[in-house]
């Protein structure tokens, strides 16, 4: 059974950058058959997929146009995980961020999500 | 990218069924047969419902499925019980290696 247990931060300031990770039980991150999803949720953007990692003989990364400037998703097969780093981020960046894998272009296991918010 | 669009809300008896529309693109649902749908309980992370439009994953019930016609994914529960309220998002592959979520939709049962 694959599971997700994130972990990061629920308070970040304004022009910080946000960080949280994604361990993985169940299944590798270096796994050639799925990847490696974020996706975030607020009431005012709703679900937004923010980007992947995966691993096809070597390591790709996908982006969402409208972070791509501000975002790196890298995998740690040392522990298993991967992360999620957002740059000079804005109070428009307080959501729900959860970690999940990319099955078949679908999403079959989520983290339990981490509320994140931006003030100062 | 543009979120895709569902109804805000639907509603349905008990033992009744209920479609959700989802509609999008020619860029996104409508190119490609690679739609999902996700339930969501209050303050719980999204379950896979249904991927590739219509093909649930092992052990999901077969009251819920899924069709698509040309820019218009829909998900249909037969049989309502009350543990079905909940809210439903499709989401959909939008080519470029991105995807794009549907608004929601949120499901009461009378």
């Amino acid at each position: 059974q694959v599971q997700l247990q994130q972990s990061g931060p629920g308070l970040v300031k304004p022009s910080q950058t946000l960080s949280l990770t994604c361990a993985i039980s169940g299944d590798s991150v270096s796994s050639n058959s799925v990847a490696w999803h974020w996706i975030r949720q607020s009431p005012s953007r709703g679900l937004e997929w923010l980007g992947r990692t995966y691993y096809r003989s070597k390591w790709y990364n996908d982006y969402a146009v409208s972070v791509k400037s501000r975002i790196i998703i890298n995998p740690d097969t040392s522990k298993n995980q991967f992360s999620l780093q957002l740059n000079s981020v804005t109070p428009e960046d307080t959501a729900v961020y959860y970690c999940a894998r990319g099955y078949n272009y679908g999403y079959d296991y989520w983290g339990q999500g981490t509320l994140v918010t931006v003030s100062s | 990218q543009s979120a895709l669009t569902q109804p805000a809300s639907v509603s349905g008896s008990p033992g009744q069924s209920i479609t959700i529309s989802c509609t999008g693109t020619s860029s996104d649902v409508g190119s490609y047969n690679l739609v999902s749908w996700y339930q969501q309980h209050p303050g719980k992370a999204p379950k896979f419902m249904i991927y590739e439009v219509s093909k649930r994953p092992s052990g999901l019930s077969n009251r819920f499925s899924g069709s698509k016609s040309g820019n218009t994914a829909s998900l249909t529960i037969s049989g309502l019980q009350a543990e079905d309220e909940a809210d439903y998002y499709c989401c959909s592959y939008a080519g470029s290696s991105t995807w794009v979520f549907g608004g929601g939709t949120k499901l009461t049962v009378l």
